[in-house]
């Protein structure tokens, strides 16, 4: 059964740094790895979507990598701003069924 | 484009009364998700379509959860009768062939 996970599950960084959110996953066999942003009380919004033949994917200040073998996904923002903070989840899609299996995500609050 | 739309965004019942969420999927995607997202998790699937066909509806707790995607378009969930443990926000998917997935605003389901 795969299985997600984000560590941690929130933090606070001071405006302009540039930051990683780590997820994690246990069977490598993966499809494709999403990443989504969540504000409170909205649904998900996507924001990379990852294949597994590729390595990384790239959107403005935002950067996702894939390693599959390691069962590993990192997001990388660029010079956050306070408009960045919102909940970020990570979902792999195993193929089987095309089934999301998502992470608890990482509440992520940038301080002016 | 216009998004997933979702309906009602909120809504508030007594347990053991049913309940009904709408959802218009992105136009021309032919497959159509259901997760169910509890406080501080990730969304967990309940049913997929595949058109009209329920392709992986093995989460879905049928013995009080229905759902129905009539003309392979628009998708009702169903909770008769509800129960505490169903208060949860409900989130609606869609995808063109099993790729990345748009999610809809959410329905936030309180049972009191």
């Amino acid at each position: 059964k795969q299985e997600v996970t984000q560590i941690p599950a929130a933090l606070s960084v001071p405006e302009g740094e540039n930051l990683v959110l780590n997820c994690s996953f246990t069977d490598s066999a993966i499809y494709n790895l999403q990443w989504f942003r969540q504000d409170p009380g909205k649904g998900l919004t996507s924001l990379l979507l990852i294949q597994s033949s590729q390595r990384e994917q790239t959107s403005g200040r935002l950067n996702a990598s894939l390693d599959k073998s390691s069962g590993r996904s990192t997001l990388y923002i660029a010079a956050s701003q306070p408009g960045d903070s919102a909940t970020y989840l990570c979902a792999v899609d195993t193929g089987a069924n095309s089934k999301l299996t998502f992470g608890k995500g990482i509440t992520l609050s940038v301080r002016p | 484009e216009a998004g997933v739309v979702q309906s009602p965004r909120y809504k508030i019942i007594e347990k053991k009364q049913p309940v009904a969420f709408w959802c218009n999927p992105i136009s021309g995607h032919n497959t159509l998700y259901w997760y169910r997202q509890n406080l501080g998790q990730g969304p967990e699937l309940l049913i997929r379509y595949e058109n009209e066909e329920a392709v992986d509806d093995s989460q879905l707790p049928k013995d009080r959860f229905s759902a129905e995607r009539l003309k392979g378009v628009d998708s009702t969930l169903k909770i008769q009768p509800a129960e505490l443990g169903d208060s949860a926000v409900y989130l609606c998917a869609s995808s063109l062939l099993s790729s990345e997935q748009f999610f809809g605003p959410g329905t936030r389901l309180t049972v009191l």
